[in-house]
């Protein structure tokens, strides 16, 4: 599977942008870039998905590379409970792959101050 | 509709003992996944299962089974225990067929083994 490489932590102040890089050079044509976040003390949750195309909805946009070698997760305002660990995965959706398996690295800690 | 539930919340075992921990997911999906998480990691998948009545290993599957009798439930189990096994266990459950197949995680159990 291909890895993704994100800085171990990061800091922002309150209602103000945030925009958290992911590296993934070695990325297939077959995968997807996936975003999950962690909350303190709590399970991870889905963020944001995407291919190509810039994505957004209601908690984030996606900006990924042109040549997808890279991607961004852009949190518009952040506020206090954004304070999390926010992990870059690749999910590969070609023929025999194994779908539905994330595999988690350390991802980025982010800290938001008031 | 309460999503993905993990039982116990917390335990503490000596070692040697066993103990089966439950995850129930409301949601009628498909995929039921089982992770660690150890202190400044990701999670580690050790089982997942992708339909009623089966099971497949994931990364780290030594020392647990898991069984999937019934299409809500996915067990862990561990035979006996070790405090190499003292983490926080993810369940986690997905619908199938979808690009996204976004995975709905539970709260966690927190596991000691003395």
């Amino acid at each position: 599977d291909a890895k993704t490489t994100q800085p171990n932590s990061m800091e922002s102040n309150e209602e103000e942008p945030v925009h958290l890089p992911c590296n993934h050079s070695t990325i297939s044509g077959t995968d997807y870039i996936h975003w999950y976040r962690q909350l303190p003390s709590q399970g991870p949750e889905y963020v944001i998905h995407g291919l190509t195309s810039n994505v957004n909805n209601r908690m984030a946009s996606l900006a990924i590379a042109e040549d997808r070698k890279s991607s961004t997760l852009i949190l518009h305002r952040a506020t206090l409970r954004d304070a999390a660990v926010y992990y870059c995965i690749l999910r590969d959706v070609g023929r025999g792959s194994t779908l539905g398996r994330l595999y988690f690295g350390r991802g980025t800690q982010l800290t938001v101050w008031p | 509709n309460a999503g993905v539930t993990q039982t116990p919340k917390f335990r503490v075992l000596k070692t040697g003992q066993s103990m089966t921990l439950l995850c129930a997911q409301d949601m009628n999906h498909e995929y039921m996944y089982w992770y660690r998480q150890d202190p400044g990691m990701g999670l580690r998948l050790i089982h997942y299962s992708v339909g009623e009545g089966t099971t497949a290993k994931g990364e780290v599957p030594d020392g647990y089974n898991v069984s999937r009798l019934k299409k809500q439930n996915f067990l862990l189990g561990l035979e006996s225990a070790a405090p190499s096994q003292t983490s926080v266990y993810f369940c986690a459950s997905s619908t199938v067929g979808t690009v996204i197949n976004e995975q709905y995680f539970g709260p966690g159990t927190r596991l000691t083994v003395t």
